[in-house]
């Protein structure tokens, strides 16, 4: 069984540019979040995508966008990117289904805004 | 805003059982308890999650009191590894999303 998986470990970025962070959900699960975790901070939920739509939002402004395409991987871009941008982007998979919905993450997007 | 209060940070022999605490004193009927950790810099790993009845699983056991308004993780037999924050959350079983408070920094000593 595959984990999840997200691309690139690292990545840096100067401010007002774009950037798009990938995720491989894991064998099997059709869901897919996304969290944003600054230094020192627990994750914060930004979206989540369910059968390529979006399936609920937190407090995170239109640049931040996603896709999900049919074998349920799924792309996070950010536009205009910001100083306060810089964090560790974490992807989750799960199953939609009652009683299984547990996310398993990946190991995470360092993104340095500069 | 996270339902959840734990202590900031715990110190643990290795060796010795880690009992992280958790308040949840306005948790409802249909709210699990998730536990989740996070070593540095790495995703959160699942660890254990309940309802009311009391877990275990190869990790950790989930001890949750009658009233559910607590709950202990319980690391049986710590190891330098189990070093990591540790988040705990309450949430329905199905289709709402995981709130983080900031968690409780364990450190297991040699």
């Amino acid at each position: 069984e595959t984990g999840v998986t997200q691309s690139p470990t690292h990545l840096i970025k100067t401010r007002g540019q774009q950037v798009t962070l990938r995720c491989s959900s894991q064998s099997g699960h059709n869901t897919v979040s996304w969290y944003q975790q600054a230094l020192g901070q627990g994750p914060q939920f930004i979206f989540q995508y369910y059968r390529e739509e979006e399936n609920g939002r937190g407090n995170f402004p239109p640049r931040f966008s996603g896709l999900q395409f049919p074998n349920y991987s799924s792309e996070l871009n950010v536009n205009a990117l910001e100083l306060d941008d810089s964090a560790l982007y974490l992807c989750a998979s799960s199953l939609d289904f009652p009683g299984t919905d547990t996310q398993y993450f990946g190991p995470g997007t360092r993104l340095t805004v500069l | 805003d996270a339902k959840t209060t734990q202590p900031t940070s715990m110190d643990c022999a290795e060796g010795r059982a880690a009992n992280l605490p958790c308040n949840h004193s306005t948790i409802s009927g249909n709210e699990y308890v998730y536990w989740y950790r996070q070593i540095h810099s790495q995703g959160p790993q699942y660890i254990i999650h309940g309802l009311k009845n009391n877990e275990t699983n190869e990790m950790a056991s989930l001890i949750i009191t009658e009233d559910r308004k607590s709950s202990t993780l319980i690391l049986p037999h710590a190891t330098l590894r189990d070093t990591a924050v540790y988040y705990c959350i309450v949430r329905v079983i199905y289709g709402q999303n995981f709130v983080f408070g900031p968690g409780t920094r364990l450190s297991v000593l040699p």
